[in-house]
């Protein structure tokens, strides 16, 4: 079956300019969440989906950070003015429901540069 | 909060040997699972192994093992036999059960690039 994807794969911003990224969970998975990595570190929360339901943001950076996911299947990410330091590997992650420790399925990311 | 450390960022082995990755946590929890995930070249995460706090039985998958030291808080990857497509960055992680609004995020430590050599 499809595993997690995201798109694009690769985006360049000018700084300044807002970017989106998309997220499409496994078929039926209730929790979804996007993680930060940068260059040589281990990701970083930034959100948690259960259904439509934003139940976490904690970890977003800045008010310039914005994810939606309307009707509790796909995710999107949105990042506005980018900046800089917000050059990273996004990723996004869903599971099939939340206890038990379940398994986190990761999509390939999409790697954003800010020049 | 929690905090993971992996001590290794790099570690180079032969194939066919085998190979230990460190790993360290800090938390106040009780309940909790700790995971290792593995990233090969093309970014993409994939599950290697998984223990449960509660559990005192090591977990083993295949050639992957676990040596899970609750009260040391220690929790290190032994792969045997090891292959090249074992080559790949590996990561420890951790999660929280009693996170609030049931967010099973994890925290990832920053990770061990592990070479093997032909």
């Amino acid at each position: 079956g499809a595993g997690v994807s995201q798109s694009p794969r690769y985006k360049v911003a000018k700084r300044g300019q807002d970017v989106a990224l998309r997220c499409d969970p496994i078929s039926g998975h209730v929790s979804l969440f996007w993680y930060q990595q940068a260059l040589g570190q281990g990701p970083e929360f930034l959100t948690y989906f259960q259904n439509e339901a934003q139940l976490d943001k904690s970890g977003l950076p800045s008010d310039r950070f914005f994810a939606e996911r309307p009707e509790g299947s796909v995710s999107t990410l949105k990042i506005q003015r980018t900046q800089q330091e917000d050059s990273a590997v996004y990723l996004c992650a869903s599971s099939p429901s939340r206890g038990l420790g379940n398994e986190q399925f990761f999509g390939p990311g999409t790697r954003l540069t800010v020049l | 909060a929690q905090t993971v450390t992996q001590s290794q960022p790099e570690m180079s082995v032969q194939e066919a040997e085998t190979v230990t990755l460190s790993c360290t946590y800090d938390t106040s929890e009780n309940n909790y699972y700790l995971f290792w995930y593995k990233q090969p070249p093309s970014r993409q995460m994939i599950l290697v192994i998984r223990q449960e706090a509660y559990k005192q039985q090591n977990a083993t998958e295949n050639r992957f093992s676990v040596n899970f030291q609750k009260a040391a808080k220690s929790f290190s990857l032994k792969i045997s036999d090891s292959q090249l497509g074992d080559t790949a960055m590996y990561f420890c992680a951790f999660m929280n059960l009693h996170a609030n609004f049931g967010n099973e995020k994890l925290t990832f430590g920053t990770g061990t690039r592990l070479t093997i050599i032909p």
